[in-house]
C-alpha cells in the first residue's frame, strides 16, 4: 500500500531563514503530489501540485517543490521565511487507480523572530 | 466562486447522541471526499463520492457511522452512538470527476469540529 512519511513532526526556523520541509512516499507508479498548508483553525489550502512535466514547481507564498523521483521524495522550500507562514504542513499522493490521496502526518512549523 | 462549505464549524454532544455534518462542494465538483483529522494525527480518508455513490467508502471506521450524497451536490455524514473517540475535525473535500487517475486537486472546506462529551 502506498504511504506518505513527513520525517519532521516539528520545524523552527527563525524568520528570514531558508525552509526545507522533507516528504517521501512509497510505491512503485508515477505519483501526483500536492503540499498543503493548514492554518489553525482552518482548512487545507493548496499551496501546490506536481502532475508531470519540470521536476521543480512553483506555487502561492513564494514556495517551491522538487520531485526527485530517484529519492521518491517532494520536499517543499522557501528562500525567506515569514511570520505568516507559520502552520501545518501536509504533504499528499495520489496514483492512478486509485480514487484519493494518501496524507503524511504534518510537519508543524515554528517561526521565530 | 464559493468554496468548499461545511456545516456546523462546531459541534459538541454528548456520548450516544447522534450527529449530522454538511458538506456543500465547490458547484461542477462531481467527486467528494470525507477525511478525519485527530488531534496530532494526518488526515484520515473515510468516503469518497462520484456523484450520488460511494464507490469507497473503506475509510469509514464502523457501522455507526454513514455517508450520502443527494442530487449531486450536498452531502451529509452520520455519526450514531457518538463515542469519545469520534471527538476531531471532519473535513470535507470536492474536485472535478475522479477517474480513478489519482490526480484531481483536492479543495478543501473550513472543516467541523465535533466534540463529544
Amino acid at each position: 500500500a502506498q504511504s506518505v512519511t513527513q520525517p519532521d513532526i516539528h520545524i523552527t526556523v527563525s524568520e528570514g531563514a531558508s525552509l526545507e520541509l522533507r516528504c517521501n512516499y512509497s510505491y512503485g507508479a508515477t505519483p501526483y503530489l500536492f503540499w498543503y498548508v493548514q492554518s489553525p483553525g482552518q482548512g487545507l489550502q493548496l499551496l501546490l501540485k506536481y502532475f508531470s512535466g519540470d521536476t521543480l514547481v512553483q506555487g502561492i507564498k513564494g514556495f517551491e517543490a522538487e520531485f526527485k523521483r530517484s529519492q521518491s521524495s517532494f520536499n517543499l522550500r522557501k528562500p525567506s521565511v515569514h511570520w505568516s507562514d507559520a502552520a501545518e504542513y501536509f504533504c499528499a499522493v495520489g496514483f492512478s487507480g486509485y480514487s484519493t490521496l494518501t496524507f503524511g502526518k504534518g510537519t508543524m512549523l515554528l517561526v521565530s523572530p | 466562486g464559493a468554496g468548499v462549505s461545511q456545516s456546523p464549524s462546531n459541534k459538541v454532544t454528548e456520548k450516544g447522541k447522534d450527529v449530522e455534518l454538511r458538506c456543500d462542494p465547490i458547484s461542477g465538483h462531481t467527486a467528494l471526499y470525507w477525511y478525519r483529522q485527530s488531534l496530532g494525527q494526518g488526515l484520515e480518508f473515510l468516503i469518497y463520492f462520484q456523484g450520488n455513490s460511494a464507490p469507497d467508502k473503506s475509510g469509514l471506521p464502523s457501522d455507526r457511522f454513514s455517508a450520502e450524497r443527494t442530487g449531486g451536490s450536498v452531502s451529509t455524514l452520520t455519526i450514531q452512538r457518538t463515542q469519545q473517540e469520534d471527538s476531531a475535525v471532519y473535513l470535507c473535500a470536492s474536485s472535478l470527476r475522479n477517474f480513478q487517475g489519482g490526480g484531481k486537486t483536492q479543495y478543501f472546506g473550513p472543516g467541523t469540529r465535533l466534540l463529544v462529551l
